[in-house]
């Protein structure tokens, strides 16, 4: 089993729309979680972090749950421009390694 | 600042050959990691280094070395290529707490 899996899609969504992406670990001593943006044949780059609390950022709103192992990220108001993979991380400890997830792919339809 | 530059970008490479990827990093980071990039299995850690002079290894580490002899820069080398290392190679660096930056990736193919 992988330690972090997410549902590799693709979502075709309108513009518009709102979409939700969930995300498992299997790691209970992770510490910290990401959701990260890439582009095709680009960089992966951080979108936002995830806490227990739950944090929002404009249309972008990620979720903790640690006793389920389960990570969220919920995109309202789909843009174009939010066409990408978004990848569930996980990770931490001593010599902060991130665990990254498959990834997810999103395209958003005019 | 360039942030984290990988060279080449492209290689291609016939079975047995050798090379050396490069990552440089200007914003004085101690961690540095490399990755393997593949369809279907996402973003894999082959080895990382915690400061200059160390290096440990990650999840898929056989059929590669590294070395950080200098603070700025993250050496991955292949001694042998196989096919099997056909691959998008990226190199992060990590800022506390946890933001890796990447660099813009090499597209290695063996044949």
């Amino acid at each position: 089993r992988k330690e972090v899996e997410q549902d590799p899609g693709p979502f075709n969504v309108p513009e518009g729309a709102t979409v939700a992406f969930n995300c498992t670990y299997s790691n209970s001593a992770s510490q910290s979680f990401f959701w990260y943006r890439q582009d095709c044949r680009k960089e992966p780059k951080l979108l936002m972090s995830v806490y227990s609390s739950g944090n929002e950022d404009g249309r972008f709103t990620a979720q903790l749950n640690r006793a389920s192992q389960y990570i969220s990220l919920l995109i309202r108001d789909s843009k174009l421009s939010d066409s990408a993979t978004y990848l569930c991380v996980g990770g931490g400890g001593a010599t902060n390694k991130l665990i990254f997830g498959t990834g997810t792919l999103l395209a958003v339809q005019p | 600042n360039a942030g984290v530059t990988q060279t080449p970008k492209f290689r291609v490479l016939k079975t047995g050959q050798s090379m050396t990827l490069l990552c440089a990093q200007d914003m004085n980071h101690e961690y540095m990691y490399w990755y393997r990039q593949d369809p279907g299995m996402g973003l894999r850690l082959i080895h990382y280094s915690v400061g200059e002079g160390t290096t440990a290894k990650g999840e898929v580490p056989d059929g590669y070395n590294v070395s950080r002899l200098k603070k700025q820069n993250f050496l991955l080398g292949l001694e042998s290529a196989a096919p099997s290392q056909t691959s998008v190679y990226f190199c992060a660096t990590l800022d506390t707490p946890y933001e890796q930056y990447f660099g813009p990736g090499t597209r290695l193919t063996v044949t």
